[in-house]
């Protein structure tokens, strides 16, 4: 079965300080890959996609980025965090390429930039 | 441009009692129409989805939604609320553009299901 895995859980970062969060999936292939943004608990924002290694789109302009280094790997980086980076960070994954529409969610993670 | 609403922030239903979370829906074609539901500091899990054949639609946990192409709607239902189905519901369309898989979520809904 697939798994969908990320980490950390949660962070606490200081303004300017880089971020790295990754996420992986496991038993699947060419999933297309997404990160979201979920600010004060409501809205779900899309950040980016990938649909193959180093295939990266941008949703919204702002201070993070994203790359895809192997097929089942995202990870989301900023070289420099801002208060409002902070926020709940949700990577998914879909299996288009095999038909699947419906989008499988990691568990989150929570930062917080002080 | 292809939209989702979930017009009520917050559902209040007492244990035992149906319950009836809203989405309407904006798109050009047919849809494809998801339910996710988010439990405190955790992920979204997938209920159910709409993309053809019958309009109601069984998902999990008991849930179910009903597609109304003419009322542009798609609304989760349950005929008898726990109070383990207190949390946050999302309703979602796929963004038909280019293929990509995109989700347009709502603004997600509150689900408090006292006993």
């Amino acid at each position: 079965s697939q798994t969908i895995h990320q980490w950390p859980a949660t962070l606490v970062q200081p303004v300017g300080s880089p971020l790295s969060l990754e996420c992986t999936v496991e038993g699947t292939s060419n999933p297309n890959l997404y990160w979201y943004r979920q600010a004060a608990g409501r809205g779900l924002q899309l950040l980016f996609y990938s649909v193959g290694i180093g295939q990266i789109s941008s949703e919204v302009p702002q201070n993070l980025s994203a790359s895809r280094p192997q097929d089942r790997q995202f990870i989301l980086s900023s070289k420099k965090l801002l208060l409002s980076d902070s926020g709940f960070y949700l990577c998914a994954w879909t299996a288009i390429r095999t038909g699947g529409l419906e989008a499988f969610f990691g568990q989150g993670t929570r930062l917080t930039v002080v | 441009a292809q939209s989702v609403a979930q017009p009520e922030d917050q559902v209040n239903v007492a244990e035992g009692n149906p319950l009836t979370v809203k989405c309407t829906y904006s798109v050009s074609g047919n849809p494809y129409l998801f339910w996710y539901v988010q439990y405190p500091n955790r992920g979204l899990q997938f209920l159910l989805k709409y993309i053809t054949g019958d309009n109601l639609v069984k998902g999990s946990y008991g849930f179910e939604a009903e597609f109304n192409k003419s009322q542009t709607s798609f609304h989760l239902k349950k005929p008898s609320a726990l109070v383990s189905d207190s949390a946050l519901y999302f309703c979602a369309v796929r963004d038909k553009a280019g293929n990509t898989g995109k989700l347009i979520f709502g603004q997600g809904t509150t689900l408090q299901v006292k006993p």
